[in-house]
């Protein structure tokens, strides 16, 4: 059965600090991995992976793909208070389907 | 200007009521999904919608019946509501082969008493 894992579950930083959340998967044909944001509602598209090893770049925010180890790594340097959302990793199989993490939630305190 | 709408936001209803949740993008999208959000936060895919014609079908009571009368809108019927029905509701929707991104909306919190 595809699944996505998602790790830790829960992180509490201050603001300033770096964290890195983790993605690793096990998914029958795979086509991308993506990155979600879910802060009190929906949540909101961050990253599409689909290649090893290429980092993608968002201001503070960054991820990248090993599709050889099944992972993905999100990053956020300099964290602040509005970084505090629960992180959603997602990936994409051949049949349509995007299979979801459980997330992690990020609290970051002034 | 909103991309994807979803109504009711909230839905608070007993057991065994039929209940239905609305969804619109205007995105021009040609796919679009429900996802139901437990309580452990988990979203898990219900359906999903390609010109109107059903893709994914996943393992879902059969008292829930999505509609599609149009591209842009993707209703969700569920009879006979139980209690482990409550769950935040998000429909979504995605463009293009591989879709980039879905784009959700706001979600529906479904409440069964």
């Amino acid at each position: 059965e595809d699944k996505v894992v998602q790790s830790p579950l829960s992180l509490v930083v201050h603001e300033g600090d770096t964290v890195t959340l983790n993605c690793s998967y096990e998914v029958t044909n795979f086509r991308s991995l993506l990155w979600y944001k879910q802060e009190k509602k929906a949540p909101t598209f961050l990253f599409m992976l689909t290649s090893s090893g290429i980092e993608k770049k968002s201001g503070r925010l960054s991820s990248i793909l090993d599709k050889k180890e099944l992972f993905s790594i999100l990053n956020i340097t300099a964290t602040q208070t509005g970084d505090s959302a629960v992180y959603l990793c997602a990936v994409h199989n051949q049949g349509g389907k995007l299979i979801f993490g459980q997330g992690t939630e990020l609290s970051v305190k002034p | 200007d909103t991309a994807v709408s979803q109504t009711p936001k909230y839905l608070v209803t007993q057991m065994g009521n039929d209940k239905s949740i609305k969804c619109e993008q205007n995105l021009g999208h040609d796919t679009m999904y429900w996802y139901k959000q437990d309580s452990k936060k988990f979203l898990k895919i219900m359906f999903s919608y390609n010109n109107k014609e059903l893709i994914i079908n996943e393992t879902v009571p059969n008292r829930f019946s999505p509609k599609s009368p149009d591209k842009a809108h993707l209703n969700l019927h569920i009879n006979s509501l139980e209690l482990g029905d409550s769950a935040v509701y998000f429909c979504a929707s995605s463009q293009g082969e591989p879709p980039r991104g879905r784009y959700f909306g706001p979600g529906t919190r479904l409440t069964v008493t």
